[in-house]
């Protein structure tokens, strides 16, 4: 069974509009982490955001923050102001339980940013 | 991360060779994590090791794929007999603890293995 969902192949954003990346995720555990990686075309994996599943306020870090909705088990990632260098795939993953250490990753969305 | 470093970069092998992956962690971390990302795909999990341990390989293909992670040294991922379909990128990743409670995990810049 897919554990992370990510439903938007690829987008087009304006640059300096915000836009929101999509993910839902599936688990029966209580605790778990979520996160999320931005992958450019030069292809190492940079870390952006974390939400863990007990934290009560969504997750930010400068222009990204990360929608938490955990009745819907989804965790969106948005990004305001977008840039130029915001033009990427982005992963979704998560982290099951406090004493896992295996990240799954969805299938990712790749961001084109237009001037 | 650049703290976790990763080589070669780009690999070329021809079908049959062997292929070395190599990991040097973040300074301190003592956890290393291996994954697979095929193309237009996620990362996969392959394989946790701690010094001179293997944790988990449940993500490892039975055969040809084997990895360490010596007391002294990087941790190596090694794919004998190579095929096409192992061309992939391979990540490495490191953490100084054993559970989740980390809320980051650093990777390297990964490895580009390609088989011709």
């Amino acid at each position: 069974a897919q554990k992370i969902t990510q439903t938007q192949p690829g987008m087009f954003v304006q640059e300096k509009e915000a836009v929101t990346l999509d993910c839902t995720y599936d688990t029966s555990d209580q605790s778990y982490g979520l996160f999320w990686y931005k992958q450019p075309s030069s292809g190492e994996m940079i870390f952006l955001i974390y939400q863990g599943s007990y934290d009560e306020q969504n997750a930010t870090e400068g222009r990204y923050s990360l929608n938490f909705q955990k009745a819907r088990k989804s965790a969106n990632l948005v990004i305001s102001a977008s840039q130029l260098g915001d033009s990427a795939m982005y992963f979704c993953a998560m982290r099951e339980g406090r004493s896992s250490y295996k990240l799954i990753f969805g299938s990712g969305t790749r961001l084109l940013v237009r001037p | 991360n650049a703290g976790v470093m990763q080589n070669p970069r780009h690999l070329v092998r021809r079908r049959g060779q062997e292929a070395r992956l190599r990991c040097s962690p973040m300074k301190g971390h003592s956890h290393v994590y291996w994954y697979r990302q095929l193309p237009e795909e996620g990362l996969k999990f392959m394989v946790y090791l701690q010094k001179e341990n293997i944790i988990d390989e449940s993500g490892m293909p039975k055969e040809r794929f084997s990895a360490e992670f010596p007391k002294e040294g990087p941790s190596i991922l090694r794919i004998q007999q190579v095929v096409r379909g192992d061309s992939a990128a391979y990540f490495c990743a490191s953490s100084p603890l054993a559970t989740g409670d980390h809320t980051e995990a650093f990777f390297g810049q990964g490895t580009r293995l390609t088989v011709v």
